[in-house]
């Protein structure tokens, strides 16, 4: 089973270049997240969709936007990147209905965005 | 809001040592509490969860009991291995609006040594 797949692993970005990063689940999952990784701040939710066709807010979404094209899939964009968005970026999903909350996530191997 | 707030690390140890990484939490609701792992280079794995108060989950010789009076949920391993060296991250899930979110702490590095 693949699980969760993002495309690309790595990519180096100049200051003002935007760029999509994709995922892409085969768990039939109902809900499917981002995040960003930073030394010594864990975790942080970009955006997230509870269900195919909604998308919220996290924790750190500024300068970011994303799209549920499909049940599968869940791409976040930079528009416009920032030396502060390098980061490693985690996608992940979980087969959550509404009213069930003891589900774990399933993560990606993550993509190493650097902006220079 | 809720939280989740790990011992800072690394945590260093010889292997076949005894292994405590503490993790207390806050939450507004009743939420399921969660252990992941991440090795180099991958994303993170659950390694074991707890949904009820005095559940204890456990795996690969990890466990933790969730514990509702002191709203923690330590991660314990009576004998570590070299190859549990990883980054433990204590994470919950609580419902907001209609979602159920995640957070999680900040993780905590574990060095285990020949």
């Amino acid at each position: 089973n693949a699980g969760v797949t993002q495309t690309p692993k790595f990519q180096v970005l100049k200051t003002g270049q935007s760029m999509t990063l994709q995922c892409a689940q085969d768990m039939n999952h109902n809900s499917m997240y981002w995040y960003r990784q930073d030394p010594g701040m864990g975790l942080r939710l970009i955006y997230y969709s509870a269900s195919e066709g909604t998308t919220d807010k996290g924790e750190v979404p500024n300068g970011y936007n994303v799209s549920r094209l499909n049940k599968r899939e869940f791409s976040l964009r930079l528009e416009s990147a920032a030396p502060s968005q390098t980061s490693v970026y985690f996608c992940a999903s979980t087969d959550r209905d509404f009213g069930v909350g003891n589900q774990p996530q399933h993560f990606g191997d993550g993509t190493r965005l650097s902006i220079l | 809001g809720n939280s989740v707030t790990q011992m800072e690390g690394p945590v260093t140890l010889s292997e076949e040592a005894f292994l405590t990484i503490n993790c207390t939490y806050t939450a507004t609701g009743y939420p399921s509490l969660f252990w992941y792992v991440q090795y180099p280079g991958e994303g993170l794995q659950l390694l074991l969860k707890a949904t009820k108060a005095d559940d204890k989950g456990s795996n690969k010789g990890f466990e933790a009991t969730y514990r509702k009076e002191t709203t923690s949920f330590h991660l314990e391993k009576g004998s570590v291995q070299v190859s549990d060296s990883a980054v433990y991250f204590c994470a919950l899930s609580d419902r907001t609006g209609g979602s159920y979110i995640p957070t999680f702490g900040r993780g905590t590095s574990l060095i285990v040594h020949p």
